[in-house]
């Protein structure tokens, strides 16, 4: 079964916006969670990480005011795309990592955001 | 500079022969590990396998084996038997910085789009 949800899997906003993105862990606590975006035909980008009990550290380029990544708790991250514009539309993907000792990442099924 | 480079952007494959995916990797890291990863068009990423750095026997999952030759830098993805299910974009990845560090990272290659022909 899934290990790891998202939602919503879809996402249709306007322009100026906000839109965020739940990635629930479903069978363990998630010690780190990690959230990427793929552009159409690419490959994922690792936007930010955030550890239990840290601060998301986001990855260069990526701005921290514009995605903001609140890691509520071991079992729930949230990705909050603020004042979106059409060149945010994207896929969006959270992987979760159980603990620190093991190398196991979990996708989630991702969330397509469209931004008219 | 590319750390995981897959240079076949597509590839075709007849139902039940085998195919490789080419991935190479650059790294100065002596612990790193090795990831091969399916994406359908659903865009989900499913896992298929995983080589760690010091893993001294090529990793093998049913279908799944990973040819790891170190000193090449190479982790191509031989799928055995292919299926019409097979067809999907691969990724190769690499996990960067310690496990318990906190630079851990995947960096992902640009993939390669396989199809598989009945």
């Amino acid at each position: 079964g899934a290990v790891v949800s998202q939602h919503p899997s879809w996402v249709i906003c306007k322009s100026g916006t906000s839109v965020k993105i739940e990635c629930r862990s479903l069978d363990f606590q998630a010690t780190t969670m990690f959230w990427y975006r793929q552009f159409p035909k690419q490959s994922l980008m690792l936007m930010a990480t955030s550890n239990e009990g840290s601060k998301a550290t986001y990855e260069q380029g990526v701005e921290k005011d514009k995605f903001l990544i609140n890691h509520a708790s071991l079992t729930l991250s949230t990705l909050t795309v603020t004042s979106a514009h059409p060149e945010d539309s994207s896929f969006y993907i959270c992987s979760l990592r159980s603990s620190f000792s093991t190398d196991t990442q979990y996708f989630g099924p991702g969330t397509r955001l469209t931004v008219l | 500079a590319q750390k995981i480079t897959q240079t076949q952007p597509g590839m075709f494959v007849q139902e039940k022969e085998a195919v490789t995916l080419d991935c190479t990797y650059d790294t100065s890291d002596q612990s790193y590990g090795l990831f091969w990863y399916k994406q359908p068009s659903s865009g989900e990423m499913i896992f298929l396998i995983y080589q760690g750095s010091y893993d001294e026997q090529n990793a093998t999952e049913g279908r799944y084996s990973l040819n790891f030759q170190k000193a090449r830098k190479s982790a191509n993805l031989v799928i055995s038997a292919s299926q019409l299910g097979d067809s999907a974009m691969y990724f190769c990845a690499m996990r960067e910085g310690l496990m318990g560090g906190s630079n851990y990272k995947l960096t992902f290659g640009k993939g390669t789009l396989l199809t598989v022909n009945p």
